[in-house]
């Protein structure tokens, strides 16, 4: 699987919307790009998934590039309770399959 | 309530003891899968299982061991324990046609103490 690069941290105010950057410049045509958080040692928490194409859901839209070799995860109105390490994942699946977290990004929501 | 169970939430142990730690997967989720997060290593994928049977395996050690029941239950078992075991253990299912490109939820976690 493709490996990711991830802010360590990041900041936003309550209210504003959190914008966070993963780059997987050596991802692969069938590896999909997954959004998972943590907060506080509970069991991470899937928001949202994607192949190529933006996806919106209740929780946060997912903007890849053309290229796909980054995209963004964006939170439209944080909230204190979404202060948490967020894990950009890429996954091709197939029999060898694993989902490998790395250290993800800490957001930080000020109030 | 992401509908995984994990039983116990909090296990302290000695050196060199053996622990089982209990899984029940979403309703219809057939495949299993164990991840072993500590404060140095981050969230590591142990194993995954899928209707019974192994389907993938990660940085799992030999003294570790899992397997998935006729129930669709999984239990991992911790052997000759050490110290660097201690570590929150998730567990995580998803439908399991697709691995990899399923959503997997994840239960609450069971913390283990090694003494």
């Amino acid at each position: 699987d493709a490996k990711t690069t991830q802010p360590t941290s990041m900041d936003c105010a309550e209210g504003r919307a959190a914008n966070l950057p993963c780059n997987h410049s050596t991802i692969s045509g069938n590896e999909y790009v997954y959004w998972y958080r943590q907060i506080h040692s509970q069991g991470p928490q899937y928001i949202i998934h994607g192949l190529k194409n933006n996806e919106t859901n209740e929780m946060a839209s997912l903007i890849i590039t053309e290229d796909r070799k980054s995209s963004t995860l964006i939170l439209p109105h944080a909230t204190l309770r979404d202060t948490a390490v967020y894990y950009c994942i890429v996954s091709s699946g197939g029999s060898n399959y694993k989902l490998t977290f790395g250290k993800g990004t800490l957001l930080t929501v000020n109030p | 309530d992401s509908g995984v169970t994990q039983t116990p939430k909090h296990l302290i142990t000695a050196t060199g003891q053996r622990v089982t730690l209990r899984c029940s997967p979403r309703s219809g989720d057939l495949s299993v899968y164990w991840y072993q997060q500590s404060l140095d290593q981050g969230l590591q994928f142990l194993i995954q299982y899928y209707n019974g049977e192994e389907r993938a395996k990660g940085n799992i050690l030999e003294r570790f061991s899992a397997q998935q029941f006729p129930d669709l239950h999984s239990e991992l078992n911790l052997s000759s324990l050490e110290l660097g075991d201690s570590a929150l253990y998730f567990c995580a299912s998803s439908g399991g046609t697709n691995p990899g490109r399923e959503t997997q939820y994840f239960g609450p976690g069971t913390r283990l103490l090694v003494l």
